[in-house]
């Protein structure tokens, strides 16, 4: 039962350096989305794919780039990290449900940025 | 704007009673669905319950009901015979359509619930 998976859970970075967060899902869900997790402000949508091929900003999609090539795969890339991009990272998919259907979300990445 | 409103920052309760976690939203959809997912200090994100706006009864999981006046656009969470376990942060969400014209998913800010022996 492998679900959500994100990696890696924890990374450091420094100013300006980029890198990539992975995530992938088994379920052939054509729904996926990055989330942010910053306290006091609960979740904010940075980008999601309703398939492969197909990605739409969220909330808060300054800073990062996301690509859908497969329906498994859904990366978020930080081409030059900032320290207001220290944060926690969170994935989620699902299926195709209309309003219904709830997300299923990885465990979260750590983000620092010094 | 804010779309999802959760004006409780923190909440005590007693073991054993119920408590109502608050969660106001704006939308002009006309079908939308709203959600509950907790937070453990784990960090996992785990689903409770969902509400569609077209639903005509409120959503009941086991120990968690969701109050839902859609006049007053609320979708609150009641939580009956707290446990211990209960404690957590709880996040309310909203599914409607982005600027896009596709859906997400939009949460609050959270309620962290605390249980009291």
């Amino acid at each position: 039962n492998a679900g959500v998976t994100q990696t890696p859970k924890f990374q450091v970075l420094k100013t300006g350096q980029s890198m990539t967060l992975q995530c992938a899902q088994d379920m052939n869900h054509e729904y996926m989305s990055w989330y942010r997790q910053d306290p006091g402000m609960g979740l904010r949508l940075i980008h999601y794919s309703v398939g492969a091929g197909i990605t739409d900003q969220g909330e808060v999609p300054n800073g990062y780039n996301v690509s859908r090539s497969t329906t498994e795969d859904f990366p978020l890339r930080l081409l030059s990290a900032a320290p207001s991009q220290t944060s926690v990272y969170f994935c989620a998919s699902r299926p195709p449900t209309g309003v219904a259907g709830e997300l299923f979300f990885g465990e979260g990445s750590r983000l620092t940025v010094l | 704007a804010q779309k999802i409103t959760q004006t409780q920052p923190g909440m005590f309760v007693q073991e054993k009673e119920a408590v109502t976690l608050d969660c106001t939203y704006d939308t002009s959809d006309q079908s939308y669905g709203l959600f509950w997912y907790k937070q453990p200090s784990s960090g996992e994100m785990i689903f409770l319950i969902y509400q569609g706006s077209y639903d005509e009864q409120n959503a009941t999981e086991g120990r968690y009901s969701l109050n839902f006046q859609k006049a007053r656009k609320s979708a609150n969470l009641v939580i009956s015979a707290s446990q211990l376990g209960d404690s957590a942060m709880y996040f309310c969400a909203m599914r409607e359509y982005m600027d896009t014209g596709r859906r997400a998913l939009t949460f609050g800010s959270g309620t962290r619930l605390q249980v009291q022996p």
